[in-house]
């Protein structure tokens, strides 16, 4: 059964600091993996994409990792700020294409002054 | 680029009553887009694929009659919620697929139209 798990469900740092979200996977086969923020009442933001070559990937503070062996990816934010509050959505594409894509359920930061 | 943007971005209806939500793709054109709904502190769920000039592609459990999917050329998909019910208060949020530049297949999402019936 092709899933998508994401851990911590939630998450609470203090402005600064810096945090890793996990999410580990069972889609085969698979295509690629992307991490999504998603602002309350927003839709979702790309942040990172990475196909099954690929190990690591930045995008500012933001750092992905892809261990393709053990399905896993994490999500690194460093020198978190307070406009980092959100949902990160682990999605995984099992196709080459678009349509076939599996959402993890999220983990739920929020930074704190 | 790749920019998609909904209307309207919140709408309260009275039970009973229609309601559509417009979905275009701003500054690429899509051969598919595709409708989620995403319930509070829930992942979101596609509700239909959506392709230019054809009739949509529903998920199990989603009624094609209730949720109609119109997409009328490659900006523009409009979802029709019939006879909307208290149960189809939900966020929903559509996307576009286009080729990025590095040749993947990528969804591209709208902001979300927070949909409230009474």
């Amino acid at each position: 059964k092709n899933q998508v798990e994401q851990s911590p469900q939630s998450l609470i740092i203090l402005e600064g600091k810096n945090c890793t979200l996990q999410c580990n996977y069972t889609v085969s086969p698979f295509s690629n993996l992307r991490w999504y923020k998603q602002d309350t009442g927003r839709g979702p933001v790309s942040l990172t994409i990475m196909t099954f070559s690929e190990n690591t990937k930045s995008n500012g503070r933001y750092t992905a990792t892809l261990d393709a062996d053990t399905k896993q990816s994490s999500l690194h934010i460093t020198a978190s700020q307070l406009s980092d509050s959100a949902s990160y959505i682990c999605v995984v594409s099992a196709r080459a294409g678009a349509n076939n894509l599996f959402f993890g359920t999220g983990t739920r930061l929020t930074v704190i002054p | 680029g790749a920019v998609v943007s909904q209307h309207p971005s919140r709408v309260i209806c009275k039970s009973g009553t229609s309601v559509k939500i417009e979905c275009r793709s701003l500054d690429f054109q899509a051969t598919t887009m595709f409708w989620y709904r995403q319930f509070p502190k829930q992942s979101l769920m596609l509700m239909a694929t959506s392709n230019e000039g054809s009739k949509a592609t529903y998920e199990q459990g989603v009624e094609k009659d209730k949720f109609l999917i119109n997409h009328a050329s490659l900006t523009l998909s409009t979802l029709t919620v019939t006879s909307a019910h208290p149960e189809d208060s939900s966020f929903y949020i559509c996307s576009a697929a286009r080729v990025t530049s590095g040749g993947a297949n990528e969804q591209f999402f709208g902001p979300g139209t927070r949909l409230t019936v009474l």
